[in-house]
């Protein structure tokens, strides 16, 4: 079983700031999911990415896969209270239907 | 258009009472899936079923978890007897199988205390 490593654990920082969330595998991976998980609720898919130096923008946010496929990055620029949660990495086989793999996450606090 | 529904919320018991979490997920998709969330271990992978038939249930802890999904709008997980190891929230999840991307869905998740 894939071991996927997030980093860090926990952020906390003020609104406004910058930061970088990382997703990492000893194993390649065959596609990564990113999802945000807010508290009571389930996680929702963010971005879905598959080909090595993939690089996709959904507004403030950047998610990047690494070109051996066995590391990614989510960088949020101008951080908002809104994109306080928890950040989730996921491998899928993709294109079917199997399990995820999920990391730990990393829960991130945006203070006003 | 309705999410997957996941029944109870939140539910309480006491160890070596049966529970039953059930779940109905999102019209159309013919893929299911039931997670556990704990600090400790994070998400993990219990049981997933494609057209209703199990397909790979490696990720249930012990037989006291057994799964069942009778048709395309239902499925439980039931814990027999309850432990209080066994306290975690479980997701329900699912997806219509495609060639080109499997987005999952989730429900909110039943919030499970074994005392």
């Amino acid at each position: 079983t894939q071991l996927l490593e997030q980093s860090p654990q926990f952020l906390s920082i003020q609104e406004g700031e910058n930061l970088t969330v990382y997703c990492n595998s000893s194993s390649v991976f065959s596609s990564l999911q990113w999802y945000r998980q807010e508290p009571g609720e389930g996680p929702v898919l963010l971005v879905t990415v598959v080909t090595g130096g993939e690089v996709k923008k959904l507004k403030r946010l950047t998610f990047q896969f690494g070109d051996a496929r066995k590391d990614s990055s989510l960088h949020i620029t101008a951080a908002q209270p809104g994109d306080t949660g928890l950040y989730l990495c996921a491998e899928t086989s993709g294109g079917g239907a199997d399990g995820l793999t999920f990391g730990k996450g990393t829960h991130l606090i945006i203070q006003p | 258009d309705a999410g997957v529904i996941q029944s109870p919320r939140h539910e309480v018991t006491e160890m070596g009472q049966e529970v039953t979490l059930r779940c109905k997920p999102i019209s159309g998709h013919n893929s299911l899936f039931w997670y556990r969330q704990t600090m400790m271990r994070g998400l993990e992978l219990l049981i997933y079923f494609n057209n209703n038939v199990p397909i790979d249930d490696s990720g249930m802890p012990e037989d006291r978890f057994s799964a069942k999904m009778p048709n395309a709008s239902f499925s439980t997980l039931k814990i027999q007897p309850s432990e209080p190891r066994d306290s975690a929230v479980y997701f329900c999840a699912s997806s219509l199988q495609t060639t080109s991307g499997d987005e999952q869905f989730f429900g909110p998740g039943t919030r499970l205390t074994v005392l």
